[in-house]
């Protein structure tokens, strides 16, 4: 089963609205980090958080770690139609050795004008 | 600079074929991450290599394989083709395991692969 499991797997919202997407995760991690995907092509990073810190923020993207619970939110403020999008978290596993980037299924998020 | 170059775009090939895909990552970079992703699914860890080595796999059959060169560009090998190899490959590069463990990937565009 995938490492990290986002949800909800779909959102629609309208411009201006925030989006705020979760995402759960199995192991301890190194760190987490959320990628953004437009339609059919390559993820783009967006923000990295280390499993030592709560929250960051990177302009309009503020994303918070609970290692407790093992979850992560990534909310994105006052959304634009250009955040339309796939979302997704992918975890660094303390694992020996591993290195290996596990991602979650995706939210998919449209935000509507 | 140039980034993740990923060839070719899109390919279709029959059942029972081979497949090579082919990347080149970003200068400095020398792991590079290969990722299957079927319509409309999360990503599914394929294959790492890191300095010419193959250092991790994904759970897939051997007739997915791959190699890295000398130039950290790599390739991806799918031999006898099936329906359900049909998605999106991706391709991944980030500095080597020994900098920073707090390295991102950085992706490509994908290859599309289409097996009728």
């Amino acid at each position: 089963s995938q490492q990290g499991e986002e949800d909800p797997q779909a959102l629609s919202i309208q411009e201006g609205e925030n989006a705020t997407m979760n995402c759960s995760y199995k192991t301890s991690i190194n760190n987490l980090q959320w990628y953004r995907q437009n339609s059919g092509r390559g993820l783009v990073h967006l923000i990295l958080i280390r499993s030592n810190e709560r929250e960051k923020h990177s302009g309009r993207l503020r994303v918070t770690l609970d290692t407790s619970k093992k979850s992560s939110s990534l909310l994105i403020t006052a959304s634009r139609a250009a955040d339309t999008a796939s979302y997704f978290c992918a975890t660094d596993p303390v694992l020996s050795g591993t290195y290996k980037y596990i991602f979650g299924t995706g939210t998919r998020l449209k935000v509507l004008a | 600079e140039a980034g993740v170059t990923q060839s070719p775009t899109h390919l279709i090939k029959t059942r029972g074929q081979q497949a090579t895909l082919r990347c080149s990552p970003i200068s400095g970079h020398t792991s590079v991450y290969w990722y299957q992703q079927a319509l409309g699914l999360g990503l599914q860890f394929l294959l790492w290599y890191d300095e010419g080595e193959e250092r991790n796999r994904g759970n897939f059959p051997p007739r997915f394989s791959g190699r890295q060169f000398p130039n950290y560009s790599s390739e991806l090998n799918v031999n006898a083709l099936e329906l359900e190899d049909s998605a999106l490959y991706l391709c991944a590069t980030r500095e080597g395991i020994k900098t920073s463990v707090d390295n991102v990937l950085t992706f490509g565009a994908g290859s599309r692969l289409t097996v009728l």
